[in-house]
């Protein structure tokens, strides 16, 4: 069965150090990959996606992801985390390209950061 | 401002009564979604859209219906609410390429 796996349900870092929240996935063939940042009482907002091509990608808040094909994962990724990046993370991933686009979310990462 | 519209943004409903989650998008986009949010369970699909005149069943569509009005509009309909049905509703637009979704601000429902 497709899915996504976010391991963490919870990510706790100090301000300024680096975060990562993990994501691995289980589809078939080349599927399309997206990180969504959930503020509290607000809907999904996106952060980056991975296509094609450079496996490295940049996104919205200094965020980037590292898409590793071989092990399946795609991992967010900021250097220098901000209290201002606490909030809920999803990782998602669309194998339906031909059928209306649908994703496949995982179940979250709350990120908390510390001053 | 462009995006995703839902309405209302918190409703509570007896078991039994009925409803419907209205959502309007002004992007042009083709496709449309609706997802349920739940504590530890991510999002799940409860139906879609993938073009005017059209929907199907995502992963959980019991005690739900849809109707793709438009281009624009996409109701999400609970006939007999239960409390299994307490959640957080959202709506989700796409265009046919993998740009991702742009979502709507949500629908907190509670369901006594």
């Amino acid at each position: 069965a497709q899915s996504v796996a976010q391991p963490e349900d919870q990510v706790n870092v100090a301000e300024g150090n680096p975060l990562t929240v993990k994501c691995t996935y289980s589809v078939s063939g080349n599927p399309y990959l997206f990180w969504y940042v959930q503020y509290p009482n607000r809907g999904l907002q996106f952060l980056l996606k991975y296509i094609t091509g450079d496996n490295l990608v940049k996104g919205s808040y200094g965020f980037e992801a590292e898409f590793n094909k071989s092990q399946t994962s795609f991992h967010l990724k900021k250097p220098s985390a901000l209290v201002s990046d606490s909030a809920l993370y999803f990782c998602a991933v669309s194998p339906y390209y031909n059928q209306g686009g649908k994703l496949i979310f995982g179940q979250g990462t709350e990120l908390s950061v510390k001053p | 401002n462009a995006g995703v519209t839902q309405t209302p943004k918190f409703q509570v409903l007896k078991t039994g009564q009925s409803m419907t989650l209205q959502c309007a998008q002004d992007m042009n986009h083709n496709s449309m979604y609706w997802y349920r949010q739940d504590p530890g369970m991510g999002l799940r699909l409860i139906y879609y859209s993938a073009s005017e005149g059209t929907t199907d069943k995502g992963e959980v569509p019991n005690g739900y219906n849809v109707s793709r009005l438009n281009k624009r509009e996409f109701s999400l309909r609970l006939e007999s609410a239960a409390p299994s049905q307490t959640s957080v509703y959202f709506c989700a637009s796409s265009d046919l390429e993998p740009y991702g979704y742009t979502f709507g601000s949500g629908t907190r429902l509670t369901v006594v």
